[in-house]
């Protein structure tokens, strides 16, 4: 069964550090894994796109790695600031030519001042 | 990036009615258009997937009855909650992909949202 499994489940962070959100899955066969950023009561946008032989991707302070053998990723958060308060999903599609997506239920990242 | 509006953002509604959300991709043209309900604390669940001029593939457990699906044009989706009840109280999200730009890579790119209230 296709999963993807998302740590922590919440965290809160004081404004300025750094933080790292784990992603594992099980999808298979793998296409690519997307991080996506959800603010309350809106839709996921997009962070960054990675494909097998992508291991790191970087979008301004957020950068994601991939270890397409051990079915890992992490996105990492530097100089963390109050609104990067959110949802942080991890999306993996499974399959050449399939739009098949699964879904983590996400890490609320809390950034307080 | 590419624009997926979805409206309306909230609505309330009495139970028994109907309601009818729409989706546009504003700058591209979508062959396919995903609707996703999302419960609180919950990962987006996949409804279904709509094909322009065609019709909807519901994923196991979802009514098609209930949730009618209309893709009549590239640009626009309608889903629409059919006789509502409480416990359709939900976050609706759809999601569309660029026509021409058709990848397994391709990014998804989803509308706002619209959180459904049943009362």
């Amino acid at each position: 069964k296709n999963q993807v499994e998302q740590s922590p489940q919440s965290l809160i962070i004081l404004e300025g550090k750094n933080c790292t959100l784990q992603c594992n899955y099980t999808v298979s066969p793998f296409s690519n894994l997307r991080w996506y950023k959800q603010d309350t009561g809106r839709g996921p946008v997009s962070l960054t796109i990675m494909t097998f032989s992508e291991n790191t991707k970087s979008n301004g302070r957020y950068t994601a790695t991939l270890d397409a053998d051990t079915k890992q990723s992490s996105l990492h958060i530097t100089a963390s600031q109050l609104s990067d308060s959110a949802s942080y999903i991890c999306v993996v599609s499974g399959g050449a030519g399939s739009y098949q997506l699964t879904f983590g239920k996400g890490t609320k990242l809390s950034v307080i001042p | 990036g590419a624009v997926v509006s979805q409206h309306p953002s909230w609505v309330i509604c009495k139970s028994g009615t109907s309601v009818k959300i729409e989706c546009r991709s504003l700058d591209f043209q979508a062959t396919t258009m995903f609707w996703y309900r999302q419960f609180p604390k919950q990962s987006l669940m996949l409804m279904a997937t709509s094909n322009e001029g065609s019709k909807a593939t519901y994923e196991q457990g979802v009514e098609k009855d209930k949730f009618l699906i209309n893709h009549a044009s590239l640009t626009l989706s309608t889903l629409t909650v059919t006789s509502a009840h409480p416990e359709d109280s939900s976050f609706y999200i759809c999601s569309a992909r660029d026509r021409i730009k058709v990848s397994s890579r391709t990014e998804a790119f989803f509308g706002q949202g619209t959180r459904l209230t049943v009362v």
